[in-house]
């Protein structure tokens, strides 16, 4: 069945880091994927997406590239803030089964002055 | 405009109670999710409408949930005779013509 699969946490960065939160997935079909993210007290919000293959979402300095390949979509971003703590979930639409979504268990990210 | 809303925020219940969780969709979304999250976990799939019909409810996890969007807007998520393992933040996501869902804040059930 359809499933992903993302890199465990907690994660725990300086500021100015180089962030890589590893996701991948398995599907039949070509699912679209999404990064969500979930700041403190907040609710799920998207951060990035992507529809098909070699497909790259950006937002916020985030980026992610839709590697069929290697059926992964990781998670990067050149120079990580405070603000930027919060926990990320990478996800798959069933795009054969009305768009429900299929979430990792989330990566928790804790950014240091 | 507003986004997806969802009430109540938080919900003690004591084991064997009866409890609705309500979701309020943005506007014109025709379709409508709910999943379940528990603690340290992504949230999981629990049923799908589009317009008032519930097209998927094969996640539900026992006959004792129950999700009803009677005029394709509103939805309720019903749970009877709470448990234990209920116990868990209940997200409500809804969706227009392209493939983005928008979440609402979720609900937290506390089920003593």
């Amino acid at each position: 069945g359809n499933s992903v699969t993302q890199m465990e946490g907690p994660v725990t960065l300086s500021e100015e880091a180089f962030l890589t939160i590893n996701c991948t997935y398995t599907a039949t079909g070509y699912p679209s994927l999404f990064w969500y993210v979930q700041y403190p007290g907040e609710g799920l919000q998207l951060l990035l997406k992507a529809t098909k293959a070699d497909d790259k979402g950006s937002n916020k300095g985030f980026e992610a590239t839709y590697r069929k390949e290697t059926t992964s979509f990781h998670l990067e971003k050149g120079s990580v803030q405070v603000s930027d703590s919060a926990v990320y979930f990478c996800a798959q639409d069933h795009n054969t089964n009305a768009g429900k979504s299929t979430f990792g268990d989330g990566t928790t990210l804790t950014v240091k002055p | 405009g507003a986004g997806v809303s969802q009430s109540p925020r938080y919900k003690v219940a004591k084991r064997g109670q009866d409890v609705a969780l309500r979701c309020d969709p943005i506007s014109g979304h025709v379709s409508l999710f709910w999943y379940q999250q528990a603690l340290g976990q992504g949230p999981e799939f629990l049923t799908y409408f589009q317009n008032e019909a519930q097209l998927d409810k094969s996640g539900l996890p026992s006959d004792r949930f129950f999700a009803e969007r009677p005029e394709g807007s509103v939805s309720t998520l019903k749970i009877q005779r709470t448990q234990q393992e209920d116990s868990a933040v209940y997200l409500c996501a809804s969706r227009g013509q392209i493939d983005t869902q928008y979440f609402g804040p979720g609900t937290r059930l506390t089920v003593l």
